[in-house]
């Protein structure tokens, strides 16, 4: 299995809703991120763990909260979000969060995620 | 402050011809530099990298120029094919707090290969 698989693939949610944003892979990989896309930009890193630890946060507000129930599952819980939350929310995976570099990361094929 | 960049929003090129996306960077820290591709609706997909200590690097149709001195890498495809259009992204790689790796895109350039 060389896949990142996120679900669902696309949410509405209302800005007192909350929701969560699952991400699997079975390849080994000990480094899982989430990225944050908005149209013609790049993306944009907000959280890494690092086996099953968070090791980075990039300042992101406190209605994003990331959680890494084990080595193969990631999640991102939604609460309180604005209308400029809305974005494709991309996750991936390393071998390792040191290891990023050569190989690159794996990537699935994100949540597009709109707040009303 | 955009520390990789990517100055051609997009790029339109025949097949069969050879396409050139361009990349600069500001930090001289990068260690390992990548293309990503990427279609609508789907998550990148990782193409090509380079270490910081090389210049050239070959993958099939795919070779990546590093000019350290200037800054700068490039992406050459050839010969383009149709299926090739997509937006790419140049990335690079710092390290962060010395045990951890992060990517840093640059804002992509929408590559079309016309027939």
């Amino acid at each position: 299995d060389t896949e990142v698989t996120q679900t669902p693939k696309h949410l509405v949610m209302g800005m007192t809703n909350k929701k969560s944003l699952k991400c699997e892979q079975h390849m080994g990989h000990r480094a899982m991120y989430w990225y944050k896309q908005k149209a013609k930009k790049p993306p944009e890193l907000m959280f890494v763990y690092s086996y099953e630890k968070l090791s980075i946060n990039e300042s992101v507000p406190s209605r994003f909260s990331p959680e890494c129930p084990n080595s193969s599952l990631l999640n991102l819980h939604l609460h309180a979000l604005q209308p400029e939350d809305s974005a494709l929310y991309l996750c991936a995976s390393s071998q390792g969060s040191h290891m990023g570099g050569p190989y690159g990361y794996t990537f699935g094929s994100g949540t597009r995620l709109t707040v009303v | 402050d955009q520390q990789v960049k990517q100055n051609s929003p997009s790029l339109s090129v025949q097949e069969g011809r050879i396409s050139i996306l361009n990349c600069d960077y500001t930090n001289s820290m990068f260690d390992y530099f990548l293309w990503y591709k990427k279609y609508p609706a789907e998550g990148p997909t990782f193409l090509i990298s380079i270490s910081s200590i090389k210049d050239k690097n070959e993958d099939g149709r795919f070779t990546v120029f590093l000019n350290k001195s200037a800054k700068h890498l490039s992406l050459h495809i050839v010969p383009s094919q149709p299926g090739d259009s997509a937006v790419y992204f140049c990335a690079a790689s710092a390290r962060y707090g010395g045990a951890t790796n992060k990517l840093i895109f640059g804002t992509g350039t929408l590559l079309a290969v016309q027939p």
